[in-house]
């Protein structure tokens, strides 16, 4: 069965600092790697999207890369801020167009502290 | 572009209640989605529609219906709400690439609670 999990399930950073997210994910076949944000009390927004052959994204402050060996994902967020206190979920897809094809990870909710 | 619109935004119900949440699009996508999400559990699929007038039941369809009235409107139904149905419901619309590598838009979501 495909899966995707996420660590730590929550965290706590002072603002300013720096944190690095996982994904690690056993979807076979793979297409992509999708990490969204989302706000409290709203919809998740997509952060970075990466493929099979591309090991790095970066979107700002937030870096994410793919070892597509390991099946394992990361998301760095640097100089935090107070904006990015959200939940993060990692979603994988594999090839083709139907529902089935994205597995969705649980989140992990991060909490900037000023 | 308004995106993903859902109402209402907020619904408190009865146990046995009755009510339909609204979703529309106006990316021109083909395939729209509904979830839901609880604490601890992240997203779980509930029905999709990959067009106009087709429609499949995803994770956890049971307890809800949906219509896809057109290209724009996906609409999901309770018939006779659950306490269990206590959730927060998106709704979300999905472009369809060549290549494969699509994007999900979701929209602000519905808080609903049953008591």
């Amino acid at each position: 069965k495909n899966q995707v999990e996420q660590s730590p399930q929550s965290l706590i950073i002072l603002e300013g600092k720096n944190c690095t997210l996982q994904c690690n994910y056993t979807v076979s076949p793979f297409s992509n790697l999708r990490w969204y944000k989302q706000d409290t009390g709203r919809g998740p927004v997509s952060l970075t999207i990466m493929t099979f052959s591309e090991n790095t994204k970066s979107n700002g402050r937030y870096t994410a890369t793919l070892d597509a060996d390991t099946k394992q994902s990361s998301l760095h967020i640097t100089a935090s801020q107070l904006s990015d206190s959200a939940s993060y979920i990692c979603v994988v897809s594999a090839p083709g167009s139907g529902y089935s094809t994205l597995t969705f990870g649980k989140g992990t909710m991060l909490l900037v502290s000023p | 572009n308004a995106g993903v619109t859902q109402t209402p935004k907020f619904q408190v119900l009865k146990t046995g209640q009755s009510m339909t949440l609204q979703c529309a699009q106006d990316m021109n996508h083909n395939s729209m989605y509904w979830y839901r999400q609880d604490p601890g559990m992240g997203l779980r699929l509930i029905y999709y529609s990959a067009s106009e007038g087709t429609t499949d039941k995803g994770e956890v369809p049971n307890g809800y219906n949906v219509s896809r009235l057109n290209k724009r409107e996906f609409s999901l139904r309770l018939e006779s709400a659950a306490p269990s149905q206590t959730s927060v419901y998106f709704c979300a619309s999905r472009t369809e690439r060549l290549d494969h590598i699509n994007e999900q838009f979701f929209g602000p979501g519905t808080r609903l609670t049953v008591l």
